[in-house]
């Protein structure tokens, strides 16, 4: 079967730094995405990688090892508002996206 | 319109009944995607449009739910006789290309409530 996994829930303080991980297991790969999503709104884009390394927007990077099934995305300086849940999804081989239940991230003052 | 849009953005229906849900994607966008998000899950693929046709259904769980997108823009989903269990965030995404790694823009989604 397929199979995405992240932490359910991490809590951060502001100002800091923190890395969600995600593993997966799926039958084919066609990148994979970060996508935040506050409580009750809908998911946003945050980062697309298909090559293995690290891609870096703003305070927001996402690494990729495609022969280690792996991705983190790594959150800088933290803010309030970066309170949210970060959906991994990955693009199967029939193009379809295979979605992780979330990470809740809580931030602390 | 600015974003994805979709309608009603509640829905409390009672068991048996049929119900549609409305995505008004963005403007020129030719791709269109539902997914359904459960509590504490990550969303589900239902179907996906390119266009007026259904270029992937494989995700309808069976036959009482179906889509249509006759104009190539906006689409509807389709329950029939609902069950408790469909009870879930109904989520519509539309994408610009053809490709399935375009980014995909998600409306606010339509909460369905099956008592």
């Amino acid at each position: 079967g397929q199979n995405i996994d992240q932490p359910t829930e991490m809590t951060a303080t502001e100002g800091a730094i923190v890395q969600i991980n995600c593993t997966y297991q799926t039958s084919g790969f066609n990148g994979l995405f970060w996508y935040q999503q506050h409580a009750g709104e809908a998911p946003t884009f945050l980062s697309y990688n298909v090559l293995d390394g690290l891609e870096e927007k703003g305070r927001f990077s996402s690494f990729l090892s495609r022969s280690k099934g792996y991705s983190y995305l790594l959150l800088k300086e933290l803010q309030m508002k970066d309170s949210a849940s970060y959906l991994c999804a990955v693009l199967d081989s029939n193009y379809q996206l295979i979605w992780g239940a979330g990470t809740k991230l809580i931030i602390k003052p | 319109g600015a974003g994805v849009s979709q309608t009603p953005s509640n829905k409390v229906t009672e068991k048996g009944k049929y119900v549609e849900l409305r995505c008004d994607p963005i403007s020129g966008h030719t791709a269109l995607y539902w997914y359904r998000q459960s509590l504490g899950q990550g969303p589900e693929f239902l179907i996906y449009f390119q266009g007026t046709g259904a270029a992937d259904d494989s995700g309808l769980p069976n036959d009482r739910f179906f889509a249509v997108r006759p104009e190539g823009s906006v689409s509807t989903l389709k329950i029939q006789r609902t069950e408790r269990g469909d009870s879930a965030v109904y989520l519509c995404a539309s994408s610009s290309g053809t490709g399935h790694t375009d980014t995909q823009y998600f409306g606010p989604g339509t909460r369905l409530t099956v008592l």
